[in-house]
């Protein structure tokens, strides 16, 4: 069953522009929230986060808003950069240890074109 | 941000061997490292959770005598894919967690290609 939950597969985006991802959870337990970014053939680099008791995180180029109410996350990139070409995963832990096991969605891949 | 380094990146083997991975923290001490695997275009799915001194915990449907964990110091833990067949390859990912680092992330290795053959 899955627990979190990225509809869109895919996204392209023009450099310069906004990309905005999206994700969604069914565990009302879940309370801490990630967003990596995967290369093929490497390891997921962390990007950001945001605990529930939050509802936006905003580090650089990169926002995150928490709605608890609707149990959706997303993330905003502006301005895109053709770096920013990935997939990115959405994650998330329950319970007070943010250091428990994290459940992944399927991803989105991102293409920034010029 | 934490440096986690997996070895090999990338291992062929033929049907019925055995093939061990190692996943090492190398800037902290890590009291929890986690397994996954991912198959092409999917998401990460949690193996195991490991914790320093004591038996990995598996997650449903996980068999623990195929995929043998060992996290026997606070920066090594090591995957040991037992009788492998050609349904194991995958690429398989660990991560690490604890006492160091900020936000409460996990840290990933680069990565295990297994392929068998």
């Amino acid at each position: 069953d899955q627990q979190v939950k990225q509809n869109s597969p895919s996204l392209s985006v023009q450099e310069g522009r906004i990309s905005i991802l999206n994700c969604d959870y069914t565990n009302s337990m879940f309370d801490y929230f990630l967003w990596y970014k995967k290369y093929p053939a490497e390891g997921p680099t962390f990007l950001i986060s945001i605990s529930s008791i939050k509802d936006k995180n905003e580090d650089g180029r990169f926002t995150v808003f928490l709605n608890k109410s609707a149990k959706h996350l997303s993330l905003h990139i502006v301005p895109s950069q053709p770096g920013d070409s990935a997939v990115y995963f959405c994650a998330a832990s329950a319970g007070t240890d943010s250091w428990g096991k994290l459940q992944f969605g399927a991803g989105t891949q991102v293409v920034v074109t010029p | 941000g934490a440096v986690v380094s997996q070895h090999p990146s990338r291992v062929i083997c033929k049907s019925g061997t055995s093939v061990k991975i190692e996943c090492r923290s190398l800037d902290f001490q890590a009291t929890t490292m986690f397994w996954y695997r991912q198959f092409p275009k999917q998401s990460l799915m949690l193996m195991a959770t490991s914790n320093e001194g004591s038996k990995a915990t598996y997650e449903q449907g996980v068999e623990k005598d195929k995929f043998l964990i060992n996290h026997a110091s606070l920066t090594l833990s090591t995957l040991t894919v037992t009788s492998a067949h050609p349904e194991d390859s995958s690429f398989y990912i660990c991560s690490a967690g604890g006492t160091s680092g900020g936000g409460g992330e996990q840290f990933f290795g680069p990565g295990t290609r297994l392929t068998v053959l």
